[in-house]
C-alpha cells in the first residue's frame, strides 16, 4: 500500500468548512484513497472513498488531484462533533480491509 | 437494527491468564474484521473471517493468538497466556459482503490491560 503524509494537526471554526489534505504520491493505478475517522475512544468510522473521480457523500467531499498525488478531504460545515483524528490510507479495493492506519489528522473544531 | 456489539467494554488480565473477546457483528453481516490499536498508535489489522472460516490472517501474532467466527454465535478473538505488551484496544467490525468493505461499520471496541 502506499504510503499517505497528513498533517499532524488542524483546527478550524464551528460552522467552516474544514480541508484535511493528503499526500500519496507514489500511490498506484489499482490504490483507492480511503477516508475514516476516529473520535476519542470510538470505533473508526467510514467517511468516504475514491479512485479518480471527486466524491461527495452526506458527510463529506474528496477531491483528487488529478495525478492522483494528493486530495483534500472537506468537512462542509464543520460541528464540534467532527472533533477527530482523520486518517486517509491508499490501498487496493480488494485488500481495503486491512486499513494501514498512519498517525492521522487531529482535528478541533472550535466553538 | 443495533450495531456491532463488543464484549466487555473492559477487561482486565494478569499476565499468563486467558482473554476472551467477542464481536457480534450487524444483523445480516458475514464478514468480521479485527484490529489492535496500541497506545498512541494506529489500528492494525489482525484477521478477517467469514462465518466458520478464516479468511486472511496475516495480522495474526504466529504465537498465542487465534480467532474463530462460529456459525452460531459471535466472533471471539483468543489470547492466550497474555502479557503486557498485548495491553491494548481491540475492534471489531463487519460487513455484508467481503469486497463491500466500506460498508464495513466497527464496534466500540474492548479495552484491554495486562497487570
Amino acid at each position: 500500500d502506499a504510503k499517505t503524509t497528513q498533517p499532524t494537526s488542524m483546527d478550524c471554526a464551528e460552522g467552516r468548512a474544514a480541508n484535511l489534505p493528503c499526500n500519496h504520491s507514489t500511490i498506484s493505478g489499482n490504490e483507492y484513497v480511503y477516508w475514516y475517522r476516529q473520535i476519542h475512544s470510538q470505533g473508526p468510522q467510514y467517511i468516504i472513498h475514491g479512485l479518480k473521480n471527486n466524491e461527495t457523500n452526506e458527510m463529506a467531499s474528496l477531491i483528487i488531484t488529478e495525478d492522483r498525488k494528493s486530495s483534500t478531504l472537506i468537512l462542509p460545515h464543520a460541528t464540534l462533533r467532527d472533533t477527530a483524528v482523520y486518517y486517509c490510507i491508499a490501498s487496493p479495493m480488494d485488500s481495503s480491509y486491512k486499513l494501514i492506519f498512519g498517525s492521522g489528522t487531529r482535528l478541533l473544531v472550535r466553538p | 437494527n443495533a450495531g456491532v456489539m463488543q464484549n466487555p467494554r473492559h477487561l482486565v488480565r494478569r499476565r499468563g491468564q486467558e482473554a476472551r473477546l467477542r464481536c457480534s457483528p450487524m444483523k445480516g453481516h458475514s464478514h468480521v474484521y479485527w484490529y489492535r490499536q496500541l497506545p498512541e498508535e494506529g489500528l492494525k489489522f489482525m484477521v478477517y473471517l467469514q462465518k466458520e472460516n478464516i479468511i486472511d490472517e496475516s495480522g495474526m501474532p504466529k504465537e498465542r493468538f487465534s480467532a474463530e467466527f462460529p456459525k452460531e454465535g459471535p466472533s471471539i478473538l483468543r489470547i492466550q497466556q497474555v502479557v503486557r505488551g498485548d495491553s491494548a484496544a481491540y475492534f471489531c467490525a463487519s460487513s455484508p459482503e467481503g469486497l463491500a468493505y466500506t460498508e464495513a461499520f466497527f464496534g466500540q471496541g474492548t479495552r484491554l490491560t495486562v497487570v
